[in-house]
C-alpha cells in the first residue's frame, strides 16, 4: 500500500496568503485525521472525518482554518489568511474501522509549513 | 477523557545500553495504548500497540512495552540501544472500542551516544 500521501511536503508562504494542504488517505480507510505539531503544543488533533463526514472539529484553532473531504480518497486543510503562528508540521492520518489493523492510525510524512 | 504523561523530554543512553522511555496514562475506561517513533523530518511510525490480551507487546526494531494497569503505565524498552534508534518517541492513548482519535504525550527525544 502507498500509505497516507500528503502534499506539499514543504511550503513557505507570506503572511496573509491562502494555504491549502492536501491528503490522500490509505485506500479503504474510514477515518481521516488532521493533526498539527508544534514545539510549544506538541501533537494536536485538529479535526477528523468518518466516511467523509466531519465528526469533531473542536481542535480547529479558529475560523481561518477549514477542512473538507469531498470524497473517500481526498481531503484538504485550508488556512486563509495564514499567519506566522500557523507555522507547524501538519499531519494527515487515516485508519480503517475493522480488520487486523483497525485500531492503528497511520500517518503521512507531514506538510512542513512556514509562514513569514 | 484520556491523557498521557511522558517522563523525561530528553533521554540519553550509550550504544548497547538499555533504553527505557516512560509513559503513564490516565483513562476512565480501558485504554488502547500506542508508541510511535518520529525520525527527523519524517512522519510518525507505529512501533507497537496494546489493545487487549497479552500485556507485554513486542514491536518493530526490538522494542517492547508492558501494559501495567495497576501502575497506569506503558513504558517502552529495548535491551540494547543502537545509533539508529535516535529519534523522538511518542506515547498515545485512546479509548478501547473506539480508537477514533489519539491523545499524545509530549514526546521523548532519545539520543544514543557512541
Amino acid at each position: 500500500d502507498a500509505g497516507v500521501i500528503q502534499s506539499p511536503r514543504h511550503e513557505v508562504t507570506e503572511m496573509g496568503q491562502e494555504v491549502t494542504l492536501r491528503c490522500k488517505p490509505i485506500s479503504g480507510h474510514d477515518y481521516l485525521f488532521w493533526y498539527r505539531q508544534t514545539m510549544m503544543r506538541g501533537l494536536e488533533l485538529l479535526i477528523y472525518f468518518n466516511n467523509n463526514v466531519p465528526i469533531d472539529d473542536s481542535g480547529m484553532p479558529e475560523d481561518r482554518f477549514s477542512a473538507k473531504m469531498p470524497n473517500a480518497s481526498f481531503s484538504t486543510l485550508k488556512i486563509q489568511p495564514s499567519e506566522p503562528r500557523d507555522s507547524a508540521v501538519y499531519f494527515c492520518a487515516s485508519r480503517s474501522e475493522g480488520g487486523l489493523s483497525g485500531n492503528t492510525i497511520y500517518f503521512g510524512e507531514g506538510s512542513w509549513l512556514t509562514v513569514v | 477523557a484520556q491523557s498521557v504523561t511522558q517522563l523525561g523530554s530528553h533521554v540519553s543512553v550509550s550504544e548497547g545500553a538499555l533504553v527505557l522511555l516512560r509513559c503513564n496514562y490516565s483513562s476512565s475506561v480501558p485504554p488502547y495504548l500506542f508508541w510511535y517513533v518520529q525520525y527527523p523530518n519524517q512522519g510518525l511510525q507505529l512501533l507497537l500497540k496494546y489493545t487487549t490480551g497479552a500485556t507485554l507487546v513486542k514491536g518493530i526494531n526490538g522494542f517492547e512495552a508492558e501494559f501495567k494497569k495497576s501502575e497506569t503505565s506503558f513504558h517502552l524498552t529495548k535491551p540494547s540501544a543502537h545509533m539508529s534508534d535516535a529519534a523522538e518517541y511518542f506515547c498515545a492513548v485512546t479509548r478501547s472500542g473506539s480508537a477514533r482519535q489519539l491523545t499524545f504525550g509530549s514526546g521523548t527525544q532519545l539520543t544514543v551516544l557512541p
